[in-house]
């Protein structure tokens, strides 16, 4: 069964460093998210590609947070510099593109700590 | 904001009992819906969907039914089983492939 990857699952980095994750979406998925998830709640989305095109990143604190998927296929998002309140899980999802919602499927995500 | 909230965050249920779990969702827009199940360090997994044109839709030992007058969401899990254990979201779209989510209930299964 086809999966979203992503990479580091683990990261612990110094505040102020920068870090960068990876997603690799199930291929044929137009869609892919990221969310970040703070331990004991819900993911909150960062931002939505639709292709290489960015569709949504309202809540992406743009001063340090960065994403891209420069050929519509992978994606990576950075952070720079990290503070102490970015700790948290961040997920990447994938879904097809469709005229209407559909599932989005999720990867393993990446837990962050930031010292 | 959206807000989609949840009204137990801790469910305690013994090995073999039926499973509720309830969701509350304030945008009346919202047309379609998802319950996912989360273990501990792992991402959400897909457990069930519904659009908001139907009222109950039914999967493997689940169910999930939506009230879209009182915009009420449940999940119930039929004969709970210790690998049910989880924390369970529900999420809502109103807006094209943008989903908000609820803060999670977790799911503790007693054997």
């Amino acid at each position: 069964e086809a999966e979203v990857a992503q990479s580091p699952r683990y990261k612990i980095t110094e505040k102020s460093q920068a870090v960068a994750f990876w997603c690799d979406p199930i291929s044929g998925h137009a869609t892919l998210y990221w969310y970040r998830q703070i331990l004991g709640q819900g993911p909150e989305l960062l931002v939505q590609f639709q292709d290489e095109s960015v569709v949504d990143d309202s809540q992406l604190p743009k001063d340090r947070f960065s994403a891209e998927r420069l050929k519509g296929v992978d994606s990576t998002l950075k952070i720079q510099p990290a503070e102490l309140g970015d700790s948290a899980m961040y997920l990447c999802a994938s879904s097809l593109e469709d005229a209407r919602p559909n599932e989005q499927y999720f990867g393993p995500g990446t837990r962050l700590t930031v010292t | 904001g959206e807000s989609v909230g949840l009204h137990l965050p801790t469910l305690s249920v013994q090995e073999g009992d039926n499973s509720i779990i309830n969701c509350a969702y304030s945008n009346s827009a919202s047309d379609y819906f998802i319950w996912y199940k989360q273990e501990s360090g792992k991402g959400p997994q897909f457990i069930i969907d519904i659009r908001s044109n139907m009222d109950k839709r039914q999967g493997q030992r689940v169910t999930v039914l939506l009230n879209k007058t009182v915009k009420h969401l449940s999940l119930q899990i039929a004969a709970t089983q210790p690998g049910d254990s989880a924390v369970y979201f529900c999420a809502e779209n109103n807006n094209f492939n943008k989903f908000y989510f609820g803060s999670g209930t977790k799911l503790n299964v007693k054997p």
